[in-house]
């Protein structure tokens, strides 16, 4: 069975600063999908970027980006000029290739300092 | 915009009582997903329906049970609800396209049984 690992609980980051939140996951598909949800206090789950495991570059989406690393199984979030609306808890999910279920980690909280 | 709705934001229900919670989608999607949320454990999957009438038990069924009798609506049931059923309770759906985009999720549904 597929497994995600988040092994930070908490995080705290400097606004404007850049931060970096860290994902493993464990597979034997070839073919899959990554992401990366942000759920704020409003428990409204937002989507965050999305990593097709066939494209070797990184998905980017304005401030956010992932660096994925295949061979190693990992799939990290850097937020870059990090804003007080980014303080959330972020959720690290994989789908295998035919699957359409979601296997998520245990997610991060994020706080950031004014 | 793809809109998934569940009916309660909050709900506290007694022990041993019968507790429906519902979702409805309004784009179509033929994916629906009930899933649990933990401090500490993620966002782990209760049950999932691939189509009108079907249904597949996910990690965590145990003392519960799903109808979905139309696409748009996908229940939840508690049969006999019990103190360890306390959590957040979070509806998804997605369409069956060969490229996957990830989740829609409601809002979730915060349950106290007391």
């Amino acid at each position: 069975a597929q497994t995600v690992t988040q092994s930070q609980p908490e995080m705290s980051v400097q606004e404007a600063e850049t931060v970096t939140l860290s994902c493993t996951y464990d597979t034997s598909e070839s073919d899959y999908y990554l992401f990366w949800y942000k759920q704020p206090p409003s428990r409204q789950m937002i989507l965050v970027i999305r990593q097709e495991a066939y494209k070797q570059q990184n998905a980017t989406e304005n401030r956010f980006s992932v660096n994925f690393q295949k061979a190693a199984k990992s799939f990290s979030l850097k937020i870059s000029d990090s804003q007080l609306g980014d303080a959330a808890m972020y959720f690290c999910a994989y789908r295998g290739g035919a699957n359409s279920k979601l296997t998520f980690g245990k997610g991060i909280t994020l706080s950031v300092r004014p | 915009d793809v809109k998934v709705t569940q009916s309660s934001r909050y709900l506290v229900k007694r022990t041993g009582e019968k507790v429906f919670l519902e979702c409805v989608q309004d784009m179509d999607h033929e994916n629906m997903f009930w899933y649990r949320q933990d401090p500490g454990l993620g966002l782990r999957l209760i049950y999932f329906s691939y189509d009108v009438k079907m249904k597949e038990k996910g990690d965590i069924p145990e003392g519960y049970s799903v109808s979905r009798e139309k696409k748009e609506r996908f229940s939840l049931i508690l049969e006999s609800a019990s103190t360890n059923q306390t959590s957040m309770y979070l509806c998804a759906s997605s369409p069956a396209t060969r490229t996957f985009y990830g989740y829609t999720f409601g809002s979730g549904t915060r349950l106290t049984v007391v």
